[in-house]
Protein backbone atom coordinates (compact mmCIF):
# COMPACT_ATOMS: atom_id res chain seq x y z
CA UNK A 1 0.00 0.00 0.00
CA UNK A 2 0.86 3.52 -0.06
CA UNK A 3 3.49 5.06 2.51
CA UNK A 4 5.45 7.65 3.90
CA UNK A 5 8.11 6.38 6.01
CA UNK A 6 11.27 8.06 7.81
CA UNK A 7 14.76 6.53 8.09
CA UNK A 8 15.69 7.86 11.46
CA UNK A 9 13.34 7.72 14.32
CA UNK A 10 16.10 10.05 16.76
CA UNK A 11 18.08 12.47 15.46
CA UNK A 12 20.56 14.41 18.10
CA UNK A 13 22.23 17.50 17.38
CA UNK A 14 24.16 19.66 18.94
CA UNK A 15 22.92 23.43 19.31
CA UNK A 16 24.20 25.65 16.65
CA UNK A 17 25.06 22.55 13.80
CA UNK A 18 22.49 21.51 10.97
CA UNK A 19 19.70 19.43 11.18
CA UNK A 20 19.21 16.76 8.35
CA UNK A 21 15.39 15.04 8.61
CA UNK A 22 14.50 12.53 6.29
CA UNK A 23 11.61 10.46 4.44
CA UNK A 24 10.86 8.30 1.83
CA UNK A 25 7.28 8.30 -0.18
CA UNK A 26 5.83 5.72 -2.58
CA UNK A 27 2.82 7.40 -3.78
CA UNK A 28 4.54 8.93 -7.15
CA UNK A 29 0.77 10.55 -7.80
CA UNK A 30 1.52 12.87 -4.90
CA UNK A 31 1.61 16.04 -5.89
CA UNK A 32 2.10 18.50 -2.46
CA UNK A 33 4.45 17.54 0.43
CA UNK A 34 4.51 19.11 3.99
CA UNK A 35 6.71 18.81 6.92
CA UNK A 36 4.95 20.09 10.28
CA UNK A 37 6.85 19.61 14.34
CA UNK A 38 4.83 18.36 17.10
CA UNK A 39 5.68 19.32 20.28
CA UNK A 40 4.69 17.23 23.60
CA UNK A 41 1.01 16.82 24.09
CA UNK A 42 0.51 19.62 20.96
CA UNK A 43 -0.91 19.57 17.79
CA UNK A 44 0.93 19.52 14.41
CA UNK A 45 1.98 22.66 13.38
CA UNK A 46 2.92 23.64 9.67
CA UNK A 47 6.30 24.24 8.98
CA UNK A 48 6.85 23.95 5.27
CA UNK A 49 5.67 22.54 2.19
CA UNK A 50 6.73 21.52 -1.45
CA UNK A 51 4.90 20.73 -4.46
CA UNK A 52 5.53 18.36 -6.90
CA UNK A 53 6.94 20.86 -9.85
CA UNK A 54 9.93 22.29 -7.10
CA UNK A 55 12.69 20.57 -5.98
CA UNK A 56 13.66 23.37 -3.16
CA UNK A 57 11.99 25.63 -1.06
CA UNK A 58 13.22 27.58 1.38
CA UNK A 59 11.19 29.49 4.15
CA UNK A 60 13.32 31.21 7.61
CA UNK A 61 16.20 28.83 8.34
CA UNK A 62 14.18 25.34 6.48
CA UNK A 63 15.06 24.22 3.63
CA UNK A 64 13.19 21.44 1.86
CA UNK A 65 14.65 19.15 -0.94
CA UNK A 66 12.46 17.46 -3.29
CA UNK A 67 14.02 14.41 -5.14
CA UNK A 68 10.90 12.92 -7.05
CA UNK A 69 13.54 10.41 -9.20
CA UNK A 70 14.29 8.30 -6.10
CA UNK A 71 10.79 9.67 -3.78
CA UNK A 72 13.09 11.33 -1.16
CA UNK A 73 12.14 14.54 1.03
CA UNK A 74 14.14 16.09 2.94
CA UNK A 75 13.88 19.01 6.06
CA UNK A 76 17.07 21.31 6.48
CA UNK A 77 17.25 23.62 9.73
CA UNK A 78 19.65 25.20 9.62
CA UNK A 79 21.67 26.76 13.07
CA UNK A 80 19.23 24.44 15.10
CA UNK A 81 18.25 25.44 18.68
CA UNK A 82 16.93 24.19 21.51
CA UNK A 83 13.22 25.16 20.47
CA UNK A 84 13.52 23.16 17.32
CA UNK A 85 13.04 19.61 19.19
CA UNK A 86 10.12 18.19 18.75
CA UNK A 87 8.94 15.49 16.73
CA UNK A 88 9.12 16.02 12.87
CA UNK A 89 6.57 14.51 10.44
CA UNK A 90 6.51 14.57 6.52
CA UNK A 91 3.35 14.45 5.25
CA UNK A 92 2.25 13.89 1.61
CA UNK A 93 -1.04 14.82 0.02
CA UNK A 94 -2.92 11.96 -2.31
CA UNK A 95 -5.55 12.62 -4.52
CA UNK A 96 -8.51 10.34 -5.57
CA UNK A 97 -10.60 12.34 -7.69
CA UNK A 98 -11.56 15.20 -5.99
CA UNK A 99 -11.10 14.41 -2.54
CA UNK A 100 -7.48 14.88 -1.58
CA UNK A 101 -6.05 13.56 2.07
CA UNK A 102 -2.88 13.71 4.34
CA UNK A 103 -0.53 10.19 4.68
CA UNK A 104 1.50 11.18 7.37
CA UNK A 105 5.35 9.04 7.74
CA UNK A 106 6.33 7.71 11.09
CA UNK A 107 7.91 10.83 12.91
CA UNK A 108 11.62 11.73 14.05
CA UNK A 109 12.42 12.74 17.22
CA UNK A 110 14.95 16.04 16.71
CA UNK A 111 17.06 16.17 19.98
CA UNK A 112 18.87 19.24 20.52
CA UNK A 113 22.03 19.33 22.86
CA UNK A 114 23.33 22.35 24.43
CA UNK B 1 -1.45 32.35 10.64
CA UNK B 2 -4.47 30.25 10.23
CA UNK B 3 -6.07 29.32 14.29
CA UNK B 4 -7.79 26.04 14.63
CA UNK B 5 -8.89 25.62 18.15
CA UNK B 6 -10.45 22.45 19.60
CA UNK B 7 -12.70 22.06 23.42
CA UNK B 8 -11.98 20.21 25.27
CA UNK B 9 -8.38 20.27 25.29
CA UNK B 10 -8.80 17.17 27.83
CA UNK B 11 -11.31 14.86 28.71
CA UNK B 12 -11.74 12.04 31.63
CA UNK B 13 -14.78 10.38 31.19
CA UNK B 14 -16.52 6.61 32.20
CA UNK B 15 -16.29 3.75 30.25
CA UNK B 16 -20.24 3.79 28.46
CA UNK B 17 -20.39 7.09 28.04
CA UNK B 18 -20.17 9.62 24.99
CA UNK B 19 -17.73 12.52 24.27
CA UNK B 20 -18.61 15.40 22.31
CA UNK B 21 -15.21 17.03 20.87
CA UNK B 22 -15.54 20.44 18.69
CA UNK B 23 -13.05 21.37 16.24
CA UNK B 24 -13.01 25.48 15.08
CA UNK B 25 -11.60 27.38 12.71
CA UNK B 26 -11.26 30.73 14.09
CA UNK B 27 -10.33 33.19 10.89
CA UNK B 28 -11.28 31.02 7.98
CA UNK B 29 -13.68 28.89 6.98
CA UNK B 30 -13.31 25.47 5.66
CA UNK B 31 -15.12 23.09 3.73
CA UNK B 32 -13.47 20.43 4.65
CA UNK B 33 -12.23 19.62 8.09
CA UNK B 34 -10.25 15.91 8.76
CA UNK B 35 -10.34 14.01 12.56
CA UNK B 36 -6.79 12.35 13.31
CA UNK B 37 -6.26 10.13 15.95
CA UNK B 38 -3.06 9.49 17.54
CA UNK B 39 -1.26 7.00 20.09
CA UNK B 40 1.72 7.41 22.29
CA UNK B 41 4.86 7.68 20.10
CA UNK B 42 2.80 6.83 17.24
CA UNK B 43 2.10 9.07 13.76
CA UNK B 44 -1.15 10.56 13.52
CA UNK B 45 -3.90 8.75 11.76
CA UNK B 46 -6.66 9.62 9.56
CA UNK B 47 -9.73 8.37 10.77
CA UNK B 48 -12.28 10.61 9.10
CA UNK B 49 -12.97 13.49 6.35
CA UNK B 50 -15.40 15.57 7.97
CA UNK B 51 -17.64 17.40 4.56
CA UNK B 52 -19.74 20.50 5.58
CA UNK B 53 -23.32 19.65 4.38
CA UNK B 54 -22.77 16.58 3.92
CA UNK B 55 -21.58 12.79 5.26
CA UNK B 56 -18.35 12.17 6.52
CA UNK B 57 -16.29 9.74 4.65
CA UNK B 58 -14.59 7.89 7.19
CA UNK B 59 -11.34 5.63 6.50
CA UNK B 60 -11.17 2.16 6.52
CA UNK B 61 -11.87 0.53 9.76
CA UNK B 62 -13.03 3.52 11.38
CA UNK B 63 -16.71 2.40 13.11
CA UNK B 64 -19.14 5.28 11.53
CA UNK B 65 -21.37 4.64 14.57
CA UNK B 66 -18.55 4.78 17.13
CA UNK B 67 -17.36 8.26 16.05
CA UNK B 68 -20.27 10.48 15.01
CA UNK B 69 -18.94 13.81 12.94
CA UNK B 70 -21.16 16.58 12.23
CA UNK B 71 -19.98 19.35 10.07
CA UNK B 72 -22.49 21.74 10.94
CA UNK B 73 -21.12 25.13 9.24
CA UNK B 74 -17.96 26.53 7.93
CA UNK B 75 -16.40 26.68 11.02
CA UNK B 76 -17.14 23.93 13.36
CA UNK B 77 -17.21 20.13 12.82
CA UNK B 78 -17.18 17.65 15.91
CA UNK B 79 -16.65 14.51 16.53
CA UNK B 80 -18.35 12.09 18.89
CA UNK B 81 -17.29 9.24 20.86
CA UNK B 82 -20.37 7.18 21.97
CA UNK B 83 -19.70 4.73 24.53
CA UNK B 84 -16.96 4.95 24.81
CA UNK B 85 -14.53 2.30 26.45
CA UNK B 86 -10.50 2.29 27.55
CA UNK B 87 -9.41 1.48 24.55
CA UNK B 88 -10.75 4.39 22.91
CA UNK B 89 -8.44 6.56 25.23
CA UNK B 90 -5.69 8.51 22.55
CA UNK B 91 -4.96 11.90 21.34
CA UNK B 92 -7.65 13.10 18.93
CA UNK B 93 -6.66 16.14 16.54
CA UNK B 94 -8.71 18.31 14.09
CA UNK B 95 -7.39 19.93 10.99
CA UNK B 96 -9.31 22.05 8.81
CA UNK B 97 -8.43 22.69 5.55
CA UNK B 98 -7.60 26.73 3.54
CA UNK B 99 -7.54 27.41 0.31
CA UNK B 100 -4.91 29.86 -0.45
CA UNK B 101 -3.58 31.03 -3.61
CA UNK B 102 -3.54 28.30 -5.83
CA UNK B 103 -3.00 25.61 -3.42
CA UNK B 104 -4.31 24.28 -0.42
CA UNK B 105 -3.09 23.76 3.32
CA UNK B 106 -4.08 21.82 6.72
CA UNK B 107 -4.17 23.38 9.90
CA UNK B 108 -4.37 21.75 12.70
CA UNK B 109 -5.66 21.78 16.22
CA UNK B 110 -4.12 21.89 19.18
CA UNK B 111 -5.69 18.12 20.20
CA UNK B 112 -7.71 16.59 22.96
CA UNK B 113 -6.75 14.03 25.21
CA UNK B 114 -9.43 11.14 26.10
CA UNK B 115 -8.87 8.76 28.74
CA UNK B 116 -11.47 6.84 29.46
CA UNK B 117 -11.46 4.73 32.80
Amino acid sequence: GESVGLHLPTLSVQEGDNSIINCAYSNSASDYFIWYKQESGKGPQFIIDIRSNMDKRQGQRVTVLLNKTVKHLSLQIAATQPGDSAVYFCAENGRTGTASKLTFGTGTRLQVTL
Amino acid sequence: GAVVSQHPSWVICKSGTSVKIECRSLDFQATTMFWYRQFPKQSLMLMATSNEGSKATYEQGVEKDKFLINHASLTLSTLTVTSAHPEDSSFYICSARRLEGTGETQYFGPGTRLLVL
